[in-house]
């Protein structure tokens, strides 16, 4: 069963550093994949999404990974500035299923 | 800009009280999701809908109802508040046939 009031992994990294952000997900027949970024008091944000039939897309200093084989999700993060402080989440679908979304990483940038 | 709101950012209820979180969207979505959000568990899904009058069971219905009655409302039911709906709870909503979600800011529900 899950656990209460677990810690959430965290990546620090000093201000203009690049940022890798991983993600393993569960369901190997899903097609589409998402990262969101959550700050502080807000809604989770879209960045960028990605379809199983590619294995990388950019977009503005952020670039997705996907390896199919092993079923894992990477978020880099070009140049980290202070304002990239959140909490990252992946998230994963197929067809109009709902999105399963995984626990997140707490992002810290060092000035 | 698509914009998602929720009737309130805090809230403080007592238990057993009925509780309703009202979300609104103004772009016209069909799809609408309601989540709560607990630290290091993520976001899990209670309830979604597809269409007005429309609901279905996410991962963790228990304890919550909803209602859809227009296409840019959906509403989540607390129908007697226990202290362990403590938490904060985000609507989303998207097109149809789109699969990215847009979020709303949250509202963090106390249960005393």
């Amino acid at each position: 069963g899950e656990s209460v009031g677990l810690h959430l992994p965290t990546l620090s990294v000093q201000e203009g550093d690049n940022s890798i952000i991983n993600c393993a997900y569960s369901n190997s027949a899903s097609d589409y994949f998402i990262w969101y970024k959550q700050e502080s008091g807000k809604g989770p944000q879209f960045i960028i999404d990605i379809r199983s039939n590619m294995d990388k897309r950019q977009g503005q200093r952020v670039t997705v990974l996907l390896n199919k084989t092993v079923k894992h999700l990477s978020l880099q993060i070009a140049a980290t500035q202070p304002g990239d402080s959140a909490v990252y989440f992946c998230a994963e679908n197929k067809g109009n299923t709902p999105l399963v979304f995984g626990k997140g990483t707490r992002l810290s940038v060092i000035a | 800009d698509v914009k998602v709101t929720q009737s309130s950012r805090y809230l403080v209820k007592r238990t057993g009280e009925k509780v309703f979180l009202e979300c609104v969207q103004d772009m016209d979505h069909e799809n609408m999701f309601w989540y709560r959000q607990d630290p290091g568990l993520g976001l899990r899904l209670i309830y979604f809908s597809y269409d007005v009058k429309m609901k279905e069971k996410g991962d963790i219905p228990e304890g919550y109802s909803v209602s859809r009655e227009k296409k840019e409302r959906f509403s989540l039911i607390l129908e007697s508040a226990s202290t362990n709906q403590t938490s904060m709870y985000l609507c989303a909503s998207s097109p149809l046939g789109t699969r990215g979600q847009f979020f709303g800011p949250g509202t963090r529900l106390t249960v005393l």
